[in-house]
This record gives C-alpha cells, sequence and structure tokens, in this order.
C-alpha cells in the first residue's frame, strides 16, 4: 500500500499562472481532504470531500477549485496563482476510526 | 477563540526527562481527540488517539479532562528521536471537519 500520494512534490508559480495538485489513496476511504500549513497558522482546511462525487468548502477556500476524480484521486486546481498562495499543500483521507492519513505535501511557491 | 488552543513552546528539554503537554478546545460536544507528530518538513502522522479513561502507549500516556475541556500528552524518559512538533486533533463524531491545533515543539537535547 503506498497510502496517500502527491505530485508534485515541489513548485514555483508565478502569479497569474494554474496548475493542479494531484493527490490520490489506496485504503479504499470515502472522505478526502485538502490542507494548508503556513508557520505559525497550523493545518487549515481549504476543501473537502465525504464521498466520490460530493465536495465542501473548509476554512479556507477562496482561490481554489477541487474535483473528486473517483473514490481514489482528489485534485486542487489553483486557477490564477498568488503569493498569498505560497505555502505547503496535504492531501489527507480519513478512515473510519477518524484518523488521518497524510500524503507527503506539495511546496508552493508563487512568485 | 480558537477551536483548539496550543502552547507552541518549544520545550527543550534534557534525554530522559519527562514533559508533558496540554491542548485546550472550545466546543463541549467534540468527541474524538488524537495527538498528531509532525517532523520538520514532513506530514502529520498519528501518534494516538486518545480515549475518556486515559490510555499509554509505551512512554506516551494521553489524557482527556471533559469537565475542563483539555487533552494532554505526557512523554516519559524523552530520547532525541521525540523531537518533532505534537499536534492535537479535535472532532465531532460524523463532522466530516477535524481541527488542529498549531502544534507544540519539542526539542530533546543529549
Amino acid at each position: 500500500n503506498a497510502g496517500v500520494t502527491q505530485t508534485p512534490k515541489f513548485q514555483v508559480l508565478k502569479t497569474g499562472q494554474s496548475m493542479t495538485l494531484q493527490c490520490a489513496q489506496d485504503m479504499n476511504h470515502n472522505s478526502m481532504y485538502w490542507y494548508r500549513q503556513d508557520p505559525g497558522m497550523g493545518l487549515r482546511l481549504i476543501y473537502y470531500s465525504a464521498s466520490e462525487g460530493t465536495t465542501d468548502k473548509g476554512e479556507v477556500p477562496n482561490g481554489y477549485n477541487v474535483s473528486r476524480l473517483n473514490k481514489r484521486e482528489f485534485s486542487l486546481r489553483l486557477e490564477s496563482a498568488a503569493p498569498s498562495q505560497t505555502s505547503v499543500y496535504f492531501c489527507a483521507s480519513r478512515d473510519s476510526a477518524d484518523t488521518q492519513y497524510f500524503g507527503p505535501g506539495t511546496r508552493l511557491t508563487v512568485l | 477563540r480558537k477551536e483548539v488552543e496550543q502552547d507552541p513552546g518549544p520545550f527543550n528539554v534534557p534525554e530522559g526527562a519527562t514533559v508533558a503537554f496540554n491542548c485546550t478546545y472550545s466546543n463541549s460536544a467534540s468527541q474524538s481527540f488524537f495527538w498528531y507528530r509532525q517532523d520538520c518538513r514532513k506530514e502529520p502522522k498519528l501518534l494516538m488517539s486518545v480515549y475518556s479513561s486515559g490510555n499509554e502507549d509505551g512512554r506516551f500516556t494521553a489524557q482527556l479532562n471533559r469537565a475542563s475541556q483539555y487533552i494532554s500528552l505526557l512523554i516519559r524518559d524523552s530520547k532525541l528521536s521525540d523531537s518533532a512538533t505534537y499536534l492535537c486533533v479535535v472532532t465531532n463524531t460524523g463532522f466530516q471537519k477535524l481541527v488542529f491545533g498549531t502544534g507544540t515543539r519539542l526539542l530533546v537535547s543529549p
């Protein structure tokens, strides 16, 4: 089992560029999440998906869109990147005991 | 007031010391509680769940105090490898969102 995988690991964008962060899990979990982590701010929820075909906003959804492509995959899209979106992005899935399993993260810099 | 609050630290302790962290939560309806560990530049990983009666896993003991709305983590006989940030996590059963504290940083020195 690979658990939760994310691509890319690192990315540098210019302001206004777009990109999609990919996430996949092989644990057959229904729920998946996207977080961002900034120094001193902790993990903040961007979007989540309780099951295939559903998505909901979290604490900081502005500037992002998501797609739950199937049960395995949950992608995060930045349509027009801004320097304020420089962060570390974590994808996670959740099991029936409420335990979250995180991917290794994507370090994004927006210049 | 933040939903989950932790002392950011850092807590600097020598090897072999005992150290304790507290975490307070504001939602009295919270039902599930966890401690996660995050190493520098890595993803958070589950350390242990916290049960109502308290629970122990080797050198780690977690306790829940519902009346005062806090959970605690005690680490005995600290090792250098315990150096990390410890995140407190709270959720409500059936709710989809887990709330993470900002973490407490622990540095164990030789």
